[in-house]
C-alpha cells in the first residue's frame, strides 16, 4: 500500500511568487493534515480536512495560505505571494479515522523562499 | 493557551536506557502520541497513551499521567539508528495533535 506522498519535495521560489504543494494521502484516509516546521523548530498544525470539508483551519498563519481537497483526496497548499518567513518543510498526514493519536506522515515538501 | 515541554537534546550511550518527559497544556485533551523522525524523513508513529499508565511496544515504552499533564517515552537497549528526533504530541479538543520542537536523541557508541 501506497504512504502519504507529497510534491515537490523541494521548491526554490523568489519572493513574491506563487508555490503549490500537493499531498496525496493514503487511500481511503478521510482525514488529511497539514503541518509545518520553519528553521527546525516546533512542527506547527496548519489545518485538518475531513474529506472535502475544512474541520479545523486555526493554524493557517494569514490569507495567503490557502488549501483544498477537491473531491476529497488529494489537498493542494498554495502559498501566494510567498514571503521569506514562509521557508520550511511542509508536511502532510492523514488517518483514517478523527481523533485517532495515529497520523502517517509524508516525507515533507521543503520550500525555500530567496 | 497550549504549552510543550520537551527536553531540547538527549546524550545515551548504545546499549543503555534513556527516558524522554514532556509536559503538555493543551485545550481539553484525549491522549498523547510519540513520534520519531529522522533527519530529512518523515515523523513515524511510536505509541499512544489514551489512559493513564505504561503502553509497551518492544524496546519503547510510553507512560502518560493525565492529573499531572506528563508523559514520558523509554527507549532501551539504544541502539545508534535511535539517533533521531522525538516528539510527544497531545491530541487537543478538536481533534489535531500538537507538536512541539521535539527531543534530539543522540546515541553514542
Amino acid at each position: 500500500e501506497a504512504g502519504v506522498t507529497q510534491f515537490p519535495s523541494h521548491s526554490v521560489i523568489e519572493k513574491g511568487q506563487t508555490v503549490t504543494l500537493r499531498c496525496d494521502p493514503i487511500s481511503g484516509h478521510d482525514n488529511l493534515y497539514w503541518y509545518r516546521r520553519v528553521m527546525g523548530k516546533e512542527i506547527k498544525f496548519l489545518l485538518h480536512f475531513v474529506k472535502e470539508s475544512k474541520q479545523d483551519e486555526s493554524g493557517m498563519p494569514n490569507n495567503r495560505f490557502l488549501a483544498e481537497r477537491t473531491g476529497g483526496t488529494y489537498s493542494t497548499l498554495k502559498v501566494q505571494p510567498a514571503e521569506l518567513e514562509d521557508s520550511g518543510v511542509y508536511f502532510c498526514a492523514s488517518s483514517p479515522r478523527t481523533g485517532t493519536g495515529e497520523l502517517f506522515f509524508g516525507e515533507g515538501s521543503r520550500l525555500t523562499v530567496l | 493557551g497550549q504549552s510543550l515541554e520537551q527536553p531540547s537534546e538527549v546524550t545515551a550511550v548504545e546499549g543503555a536506557i534513556v527516558q524522554i518527559n514532556c509536559t503538555y497544556q493543551t485545550s481539553g485533551f484525549y491522549g498523547l502520541s510519540w513520534y520519531q523522525q529522522h533527519d530529512g524523513g518523515a515523523p513515524t508513529f511510536l505509541s499512544y497513551n489514551g489512559l493513564d499508565g505504561l503502553e509497551e511496544t518492544g524496546r519503547f515504552s510510553s507512560f502518560l499521567s493525565r492529573s499531572d499533564s506528563y508523559g514520558y517515552l523509554l527507549l532501551q537497549e539504544l541502539q545508534m539508528k535511535d539517533s533521531a528526533s522525538y516528539f510527544c504530541a497531545p491530541r487537543d479538543s478538536s481533534y489535531k495533535l500538537i507538536f512541539g520542537s521535539g527531543t534530539r536523541l543522540l546515541v553514542r557508541p
